[in-house]
C-alpha cells in the first residue's frame, strides 16, 4: 500500500499570515494515464470532509484562491496565503491514483 | 443537487454485521465512482471500499476479508456490510463520490 506522510501533524498560524503543508507518497502518483491523482481534503471540527484540491492543484469550486497545490511524482505541497479563521480545522492528503488508496495522518490547522 | 446520505443502525453489537446504506441523488451510479470511508473518534480518516461505475469493486488491504460493497441502481443506493465488528470500528461512516461530495456521515458504535 501506498504510504502518505504528511508535516507538520501540526500547525499554528496568526489570522492572515501563510501555512504550508507538505505531503510525500511512498511512490509516484502518476498514474498510466498521465494524471496525478492527488486530493486535499479539509475538515473543519464536526463536519463531513470537504475536497479542496484535485489532480495536485485544481481548485475545487468555490474554493478560494488563497489556496494552492504544488508537486509531482511524490512530493506535494498545500499553501495557505492569508489564513482566515474557516481555515482552522484538519487537512489531509489523500491518494487517489492506486488502489487501496490512502490518506496521509491530516494536519491540525490552528491558530497562534 | 447532488447529495449523499448515510443510514444505518448508531450500534451494533461486537462481532456482529454492520449495514450502512449511501442513498444518492443528482447524479447516476452508472457514471461516478462511490467510496466508503471511516473516521474513529478524536483520529484521522480511512479509506475502505470503492465501487466503481461500471459495478467494479476494490478494498482496504486490512479489511478486505471483513467487507463488501454493492448497489441497487434503481433505488440510488450503495451498500456496505463489515462483518466480525470489533470495538476499534467505532467511528463515523462516510460515503463520498470520488471524493468531491461527502455525505454527513453516520456514527457508529460498537458495544455489548
Amino acid at each position: 500500500d501506498i504510504v502518505m506522510t504528511q508535516t507538520p501533524l501540526s500547525l499554528s498560524v496568526a489570522i492572515g499570515q501563510s501555512a504550508s503543508i507538505s505531503c510525500k507518497s511512498s511512490q509516484s502518483l502518476k498514474y498510466s494515464d498521465g494524471k496525478t491523482y492527488l486530493n486535499w481534503v479539509f475538515q473543519s471540527p464536526g463536519q463531513s470532509p470537504k475536497r479542496l484540491i484535485y489532480q495536485v492543484s485544481k481548485l475545487d469550486s468555490g474554493v478560494p484562491d488563497r489556496f494552492s497545490g504544488t508537486g509531482s511524482e511524490t512530493d506535494f505541497t498545500l499553501k495557505i496565503s492569508r489564513v482566515e479563521a474557516e481555515d482552522l480545522g484538519v487537512y489531509y492528503c489523500c491518494q487517489g491514483s492506486y488502489s487501496p488508496y490512502t490518506f496521509g495522518a491530516g494536519t491540525k490547522l490552528e491558530l497562534k | 443537487q447532488v447529495q449523499l446520505k448515510e443510514s444505518g443502525p448508531g450500534l451494533v453489537q461486537p462481532s456482529q454485521t454492520l449495514s450502512l446504506t449511501c442513498t444518492v441523488s443528482g447524479f447516476s451510479l452508472t457514471s461516478y465512482n462511490v467510496h466508503w470511508v471511516r473516521q474513529p473518534p478524536g483520529k484521522g480518516l480511512e479509506w475502505m471500499e470503492k465501487l466503481t461505475y461500471n459495478g467494479d469493486t476494490s478494498y482496504n488491504s486490512a479489511l478486505k476479508s471483513r467487507l463488501s460493497i454493492s448497489r441497487d441502481t434503481s433505488k440510488n443506493q450503495v451498500f456496505l456490510k463489515m462483518n466480525s465488528l470489533q470495538t476499534d470500528d467505532t467511528g463515523t461512516y462516510y460515503c463520498t463520490r470520488d471524493w468531491e461530495i461527502w455525505g454527513q456521515g453516520v456514527m457508529v458504535t460498537v458495544s455489548s
